[in-house]
């Protein structure tokens, strides 16, 4: 089944400690992005992937990091996680990032940071 | 990148047909038209997607009109089970690789 996973689907960790959430598709697809959700702001993209070894910031880049060694993993990574990185993160991937594109989404996870 | 502009939220009421209008003045000519829907707690699902004209499938219809600065997702006999944030998202290969999705249409659909 096609598909883009997520992992875990749930967090709660303390401020300043590292954590990474993982996101993997099946997909083949070359283009790979993380969004975050916060109430009343919709989605804003934080970082996405052309392809391996090619990322760029999207809008709200400040406090994460991310790495595309593989063509399927995209994992998003908090060095020192604060409360304000609270909020549900989404991956997505499509086949490549053009007119016709069609993003799929995995299916969240729920970051608390205390 | 074309920016967006979407009602805040819509109400219907269950069999009606919702349309909802999204406004992108500065579409360029390369850009296509995408819908996408999202539950609550759940990612965005894509709905449909058109360049020009009209496009049907089998959940929606997308009006585009001749001069492409706006576009109209008409969902034809909405349920209870369509209340959902639907976002409208312009995208082609002008303007850098950034997707930016709108603040998108809560519509609520009662019974």
């Amino acid at each position: 089944e096609a598909q883009v996973t997520q992992n875990p689907r749930y967090l709660i960790t303390v401020t300043g400690k590292k954590l990474t959430v993982t996101c993997s598709q099946n997909m083949n697809h070359e283009y790979m992005s993380w969004y975050r959700q916060d109430p009343g702001l919709g989605l804003r993209q934080i970082y996405y992937s052309m392809n391996v070894e090619v990322t760029d910031k999207g809008d709200v880049p400040e406090g994460y990091k991310v790495s595309r060694k593989e063509k399927r993993n995209f994992p998003l990574i908090l060095e020192s996680p604060s409360p304000n990185q609270t909020s549900l993160y989404f991956c997505a991937s499509s086949l490549s990032r053009g007119r016709k594109e069609t993003q799929y989404f995995g299916p969240g996870t729920r970051l608390l940071v205390l | 990148l074309a920016k967006t502009t979407q009602p805040i939220s819509m109400d219907s009421y269950e069999g009606q047909e919702v349309n909802i209008t999204c406004s992108h003045n500065n579409i360029a000519t390369n850009d296509y038209i995408t819908w996408y829907q999202q539950f609550p707690s759940q990612g965005p699902r894509f709905i449909i997607q058109g360049y020009k004209t009209k496009v049907t499938n089998e959940v929606a219809s997308l009006f585009i009109p001749a001069d492409r600065k706006s576009s109209t997702l008409s969902l034809p006999r909405v349920s209870l089970s369509d209340t959902a944030v639907y976002y409208c998202l312009v995208a082609g290969n002008t303007g850098g690789f950034k997707t930016i999705f709108g603040a998108g249409t809560r519509l609520f659909v009662k019974a």
